[in-house]
């Protein structure tokens, strides 16, 4: 079946720890979206990518970084630079044109 | 600066109440609007709104668009308690790389 798979579904890391996120997608989207979700608040994007080998910096985007080597994998890692990194992160990509998101079942980090 | 509000920010309901959820904003160039529901994890997409299509009906959903006034509502009718999550909203500019989501609504409704 055609989807967005993020793994790991949970995570737990001790502070001062980097983290990598997966998303991998089979829809053949271009556009990619990385959103952090945290309670009371909405999506907020921290890096989105429209093709690949290219990114760019959503509203939230100091303490993460991310690569697109391939059109199917966007890749998201938290580094001890994040100061706050415990959220539920979602991972998107878009259809073409003025498509709607997809997301993928989203990875749920907790900093000890 | 673009902006998305929803309101109200949480709502209680009766099974069987009927109950409208307001998302209002400022885009820049707006391009078109989106609602989605999340129950746990994943939002699933409910509905898109433009310029040509202000007017959306699923079921005992529906929505519509007034650009003059720059908000959407998204209705549901005889609420059952699977309606039970938090209803998104988000704004695409013309650009159309970047969506712009509003906090969401959580709602939830009892037997």
């Amino acid at each position: 079946d055609g989807g967005i798979t993020q793994s790991p579904k949970y995570l737990f890391r001790k502070e001062g720890q980097n983290v990598t996120l997966s998303c991998e997608q089979n829809l053949n989207h271009d556009a990619m979206y990385w959103y952090r979700q945290d309670p009371g608040q909405g999506l907020r994007l921290i890096y989105y990518s429209q093709i690949v080998n290219d990114f760019q910096k959503g509203d939230i985007a100091e303490g993460y970084s991310v690569s697109r080597e391939k059109k199917e994998s966007f890749p998201l890692t938290v580094t001890s630079a994040q100061k706050n990194p415990t959220a539920f992160y979602l991972c998107a990509s878009k259809s073409p044109g003025a498509g709607e998101l997809f997301f993928g079942e989203g990875s749920r980090l907790t900093v000890l | 600066e673009d902006k998305v509000v929803q309101s109200p920010l949480s709502l209680v309901v009766h099974e069987g109440d009927t109950v409208t959820l307001n998302c209002s904003y400022e885009v820049t160039n707006f391009r078109s609007l989106l609602w989605y529901k999340q129950e746990k994890k994943a939002p699933t997409f409910l509905f898109m709104l433009t310029s040509s299509g202000i007017e959306k009906k699923s079921g005992r959903l529906s929505s519509i668009l007034d650009k003059k006034e720059l908000f959407s509502i998204l209705n549901i009718t005889a609420t059952q308690t699977g309606d039970s999550a938090v209803y998104l909203c988000a704004v695409v500019p013309n650009t159309g790389n970047q969506f712009y989501f509003g906090t969401g609504t959580s709602l939830t409704v009892i037997p």
